[in-house]
Order: structure tokens, then sequence, then C-alpha cells
């Protein structure tokens, strides 16, 4: 199975700071990277796919790129809402889906 | 608005099988358009997919869960369904069933706690 090694595990922020993700495939994935928030009792809600390609809805200040191994989410002006764990996901074709382990965003 | 909605017992004992149901409401899994997937969670845990089945019944499981995963899809009811068998404490999870469009889900139950414990 390809891995998914993202980093932080956690990461203590502010609101209006910017703060970036990183995951690392453990083989390329091309750009078949997703990136996801959850909050507690609650379903994962996709932020990103295609590595970079905002899903409808989502504010602009959420933003992805990469490509082949190396993966960044970057939320620019965090805001109260965005204090959640955030993953990402390889879903290269013909592999399983891999998670990266989180990526907790906690109040400073 | 597409809704799924996760069922089955919250509590399995342990080498028995776990069976859960997802329902599916506002689309049908009988069009034949998507995917429908399992993922799991184990408390305070990363995200495991489970695997998936299309309407036509072809699934796609996890390697890691394949000898004890089975899928199927009841497309008269509009549900699909998980079946895992001997389980462990390690299955203890919150399980989501969820839809599949462009290969990422894009629609998920609300989740359903199974323990498995004795």
């Amino acid at each position: 199975d390809i891995q998914m090694t993202q980093s932080p595990s956690t990461l203590s922020a502010s609101v209006g700071d910017r703060v970036t993700i990183t995951c690392r495939a453990s083989q390329s994935v091309r750009k078949w990277v997703a990136w996801y928030q959850q909050k507690p009792g609650k379903a994962p809600k996709l932020l990103i796919f295609m590595a970079s390609t905002l899903e409808s809805g989502v504010p602009s200040r959420f933003s992805g790129s990469g490509s082949a191994t190396e993966f960044t989410l970057t939320i620019t002006g965090l805001q109260p809402d965005d204090f959640a764990t955030y993953y990402c996901q390889q879903y290269d074709t013909y592999s399983p889906w891999t998670f990266g382990q989180g990526t907790k965003v906690e109040i400073k | 608005q597409v809704q799924l909605q996760e069922s089955g017992p919250g509590l399995v004992k342990p080498s028995q099988t776990l069976s859960l149901t997802c329902t599916v409401s506002g689309d049908s899994i009988g069009s034949g358009n998507h995917y429908w997937s399992w993922i799991r969670q184990p408390g305070g845990k990363g995200l495991e997919w489970i695997g998936r089945i299309y309407t036509s019944g072809s699934t796609d499981y996890n390697p890691s869960l394949k000898s004890r995963v089975t899928m199927s899809v009841d497309t008269s009811r509009n549900q699909f369904s998980l079946r895992l068998t001997s389980v462990t404490a390690a299955d203890t999870a919150v399980y989501f069933c969820a839809r599949v469009a462009l290969q990422l889900p894009d629609f998920w139950g609300q989740g359903i706690l199974v323990t498995v414990s004795s």
C-alpha cells in the first residue's frame, strides 16, 4: 500500500495565522491527493481534490499544492471555524485509498 | 439532497461477524452512476478505507481486510451492506458509509460506533 505521512500531528495557531500541513507519499501518486477537514463526532468534509482543486463551497483561504510525493494544505487567515483535524488521502488508480494520520489544528 | 444512514448492532462479540447496512436516500443505487464505500475510524485515530462496491456487485477491498470483508448491494431497498468476520477489539471503530463520485466520497453517513467486546 501507499503510505501517506502527514506532519505535524498537532499544530497550535491563532486566528489570522497562515498554517501549512504537509503530506508525503511513499511513492508517486501523481496529483491524486485530497484533503479533508473533520470535526469531533462528524464525518470528514472534502476540501480539496486533485491536489489543488477547491471543492465547491469551500472558502478560498484553503489551498493545496504539490505533485508526485509531496503535498501541502495551506490555510491563509485561520478562522475560528477552522480549528479541526485535517487528513490527506491518496486515491491513485489501482491502489487502495490510504489516509494520513491527521493533523489537529488547535487554538494557541 | 443525498443522505446516507448506517445501521446495525453497536456491540459485537469477539470472533463474531459485524454486519452493517447503509440506507441511501436522495439517489438511486441502481442508477449505476456511483460507487458506494465503507470507511472506518478507530477512536481518536485516523481513517481506514475498507472497500467499495459498484451497482453491478463488483468490489474492491483493502488488502489488509480482504480475507474478512464482504460487501453487497440491494438495489430494491436502495441499500448496501458490510460484513466483517472474525472481529477483534482492533475492529472497534466508527464505521462510515459514503457515496463515491469521481473517485472520492462526496456524501457520507453520520457514522456508527461499533464496539467489539464480550
